[in-house]
């Protein structure tokens, strides 16, 4: 079945640009989605990105996505220690419009 | 691992009934959990966390008296529609974390349809 994987952790420094990467085997997949986690909260929207476009900007946050090695990446801008969360990279299957779901990347900021 | 069951999968009914639908934390005490709800070819919206002990917090634009949750245990909460109506008809999602807060385990989903 559909697969969505993530690495587990990242760490960089305030400041930095963090990019968080994940792959899936689902090629027929339209949306493509980051959620965030911080501590204590649930799942909150981050961004996402049709199949049909190749990058999405919005503010600090930056999406690629390369359909051929189907690999999604979330580029953070200047990241603060707001930024701390576990990202989540998830993929609507088309045949039946649920979520698959990656294991999720911890973000961890060093001053 | 740690595993949530989420129950019923499916569940088709009439205009007017309530329906229960029951998250339940199989090997692990769960401090937290969280009620999303999928609208087709849509992503995950958080509709509210609820604290084991106390009242659910609910996200802006879900309606309290409409989706009754209640988390009575450490290792169970109900989500409730109250008169489903065909608008209600969703994929509904439970997931549930321990005190540690991570990580975030999620139950395979009900179906609602409402006819």
């Amino acid at each position: 079945g559909e697969d969505v994987e993530q690495s587990l952790f990242l760490s960089v420094r305030e400041g930095d640009s963090s990019v968080i990467n994940c792959t899936y085997t689902d090629s027929s997949s339209t949306y493509l989605y980051w959620y965030k986690q911080e501590p204590g909260a649930g799942l909150q929207l981050l961004t996402y990105i049709f199949s049909n476009m190749d990058m999405k900007q919005d503010q600090r946050l930056t999406v690629l996505l390369n359909k051929k090695d189907k690999h999604l990446s979330l580029r953070i801008a200047d990241t603060q220690t707001g930024d701390s969360a576990i990202y989540f990279c998830a993929v609507l299957m088309d045949s039946n419009y649920q979520l698959i779901w990656g294991a999720g990347t911890k973000l961890i900021i060093k001053p | 691992g740690a595993v949530v069951s989420q129950h019923p999968s499916r569940v088709i009914c009439k205009s007017g009934t309530s329906v229960k639908i029951e998250c339940r934390s199989l090997d692990f005490q769960a401090t937290t959990m969280f009620w999303y709800r999928q609208f087709p070819k849509q992503s995950l919206m958080l509709m509210a966390t609820s604290n084991e002990g106390s009242k659910a917090t609910y996200e802006q634009g879900v309606e309290k008296d409409k989706f009754l949750i209640n988390h009575a245990s450490l290792t169970l909460s109900t989500l409730t529609v109250t008169s489903a109506h065909p608008e209600d008809s969703s994929f509904y999602i439970c997931s549930a974390m321990d005190s540690s807060n991570q990580p975030q385990h999620f139950g395979d989903g009900t179906r609602l349809s409402i006819l």
